[in-house]
């Protein structure tokens, strides 16, 4: 079954902790994004990565992490330097062949602070 | 850096009318538009785009439509189906090595039967 996959579906995480949200690709995409979607204000580019062992911070960078050792894999670190973390977090790939293709997203992971 | 502003946050419409759904944008070298659905509790997908190149893109019952002068662009559903209830985001994509993907911040579609 190809596709986008994120784990786990639900977490939960207590003040002053880091996380890290996994997303996994077998599209053989070179792009991923994470995204951060809040109500009422769509979907906040977190991070982005273009090619392995390489990304670029998007508009809401402060208090993520990324790292991008492998094409299939993107994962995302949370840490407790951001401040308001509960929210659902999308990842998403995209090939890069042309500059009009369709990023297929992740079934998302949502993240609560207790 | 690129900006994508949607407009109206929420619209609800009565099912057989039409919707449309606004977008503009602010980066003039954006080239690639793309609409995405988002059924309740499930992933984003794509439902239609449109290149820079291109005025209009008709499927079905969708279209949209780009102005590049005014950088903006609208998504048109005609005959609106209680299943087209969702929510609808725009985005936009910069022709670079960075393939930067920027959403709006969607619109929340409810037909009434």
């Amino acid at each position: 079954d190809g596709g986008i996959t994120q784990s786990p579906k639900y977490l939960f995480r207590k003040e002053g902790q880091n996380v890290t949200l996994s997303c996994e690709q077998n599209l053989n995409h070179d792009a991923m994004y994470w995204y951060r979607q809040d109500p009422g204000q769509g979907l906040r580019l977190i991070y982005y990565s273009q090619i392995v062992n390489d990304f670029q911070k998007g508009d809401i960078a402060e208090g993520y992490s990324v790292s991008r050792e492998k094409k299939e894999s993107f994962p995302l670190t949370v840490t407790s330097a951001q401040k308001n973390p509960t929210a659902f977090y999308l990842c998403a790939s995209r090939f890069t062949g042309g500059w009009d293709t369709e990023a297929f997203f992740g079934q998302g992971t949502r993240l609560t602070v207790v | 850096g690129e900006n994508v502003e949607q407009h109206p946050s929420t619209l609800s419409v009565q099912e057989g009318d039409s919707a449309v759904i606004k977008c503009t944008y602010s980066d003039s070298a954006s080239n690639y538009f793309p609409w995405y659905k988002q059924e309740l509790g499930k992933r984003p997908q794509l439902i239609i785009d449109i290149r820079s190149n291109v005025g209009e893109k008709k499927d079905q019952r969708i279209a949209v439509t780009l102005n590049k002068t005014a950088k903006h662009f609208s998504l048109h559903i005609t005959e609106t189906q209680p299943e087209d209830s969702a929510v609808y985001f725009c985005a936009a994509s910069i022709m670079d090595s960075s393939y930067k993907l920027i959403f709006g911040s969607g619109t929340r579609l409810l037909v009434r039967p």
